[in-house]
């Protein structure tokens, strides 16, 4: 009865290739949202999706894709990926979105890029 | 600048003694702030969340406090135990439009035997 599910936990790859990191919520809630936290814990968001639609885009790099098929999944695309892609990458979800609500994060995926 | 700034980056205190947190913040206007609580190699879980309205909150052994004049907050953590180790987070929400959430770097808390 998992909450906010990511997969795969971990993902080791070479610098250039591409991968994509999955995220699945059975909260029902309306956002989901993509956050990288690096080296140093600063949890920064990178996208958010509210029913599917894209809300919020922080300059992140174009290689980053974020894809929602429906309000319950949230994928994330990198293409031709960097040493500095290397970070923990968490999904999280929340009921609806502008009045900061809880949002309730997964286990995160933990992305070294060699 | 960031907008929401933590205090003490991390500290270390022994088992059953107490421990306050501090988090400062510019977001203006604000909507609400809450503590996350990580544990090393998972997500953060919401601890409390407190309005503008409201000073103190309590949760467990963890006590959040507010004073919205000086835009300051703080969580007290009583009787420390050993899972208590983990980082805390502020997170401050502003009154927009769209989503805006600020994110402290965190308190990262060791509790020793």
């Amino acid at each position: 009865d998992t909450a906010v599910s990511q997969t795969p936990k971990y993902l080791v790859t070479q610098m250039g290739n591409d991968k994509s990191i999955k995220c699945e919520q059975n909260l029902g809630h309306d956002t989901m949202y993509w956050y990288k936290q690096d080296s140093k814990k600063f949890l920064k968001i990178m996208f958010s999706y509210n029913n599917k639609e894209l809300i919020i885009n922080e300059t992140v790099p174009n290689r980053f894709s974020p894809k929602s098929p429906d309000k319950a999944h949230l994928n994330l695309h990198i293409n031709s990926l960097e040493l500095g892609d290397s970070a923990v990458y968490f999904c999280a979800s929340s009921p609806l979105t502008g009045k900061g609500e809880t949002q309730y994060f997964g286990p995160g995926t933990r992305l070294l890029v060699l | 600048k960031n907008q929401v700034e933590q205090s003490p980056q991390s500290l270390i205190i022994l088992e059953g003694k107490n421990c306050t947190l501090q988090c400062n913040y510019t977001v203006s206007p604000f909507s609400n702030l809450r503590w996350y609580k990580q544990d090393t190699g998972r997500g953060p879980v919401s601890l409390t969340i407190m309005t503008f309205s409201e000073n103190t909150k309590s949760n467990g052994r963890y006590t959040a406090t507010l004073d919205a004049d000086t835009k300051q907050s703080s969580l007290h953590i009583t009787a420390s135990q050993l899972s208590d180790s983990a980082s805390y987070i502020c997170v401050v929400s502003a009154f927009s439009n769209d989503y805006k959430l600020s994110f402290g770097a965190g308190t990262t808390v060791t509790v020793r035997a």
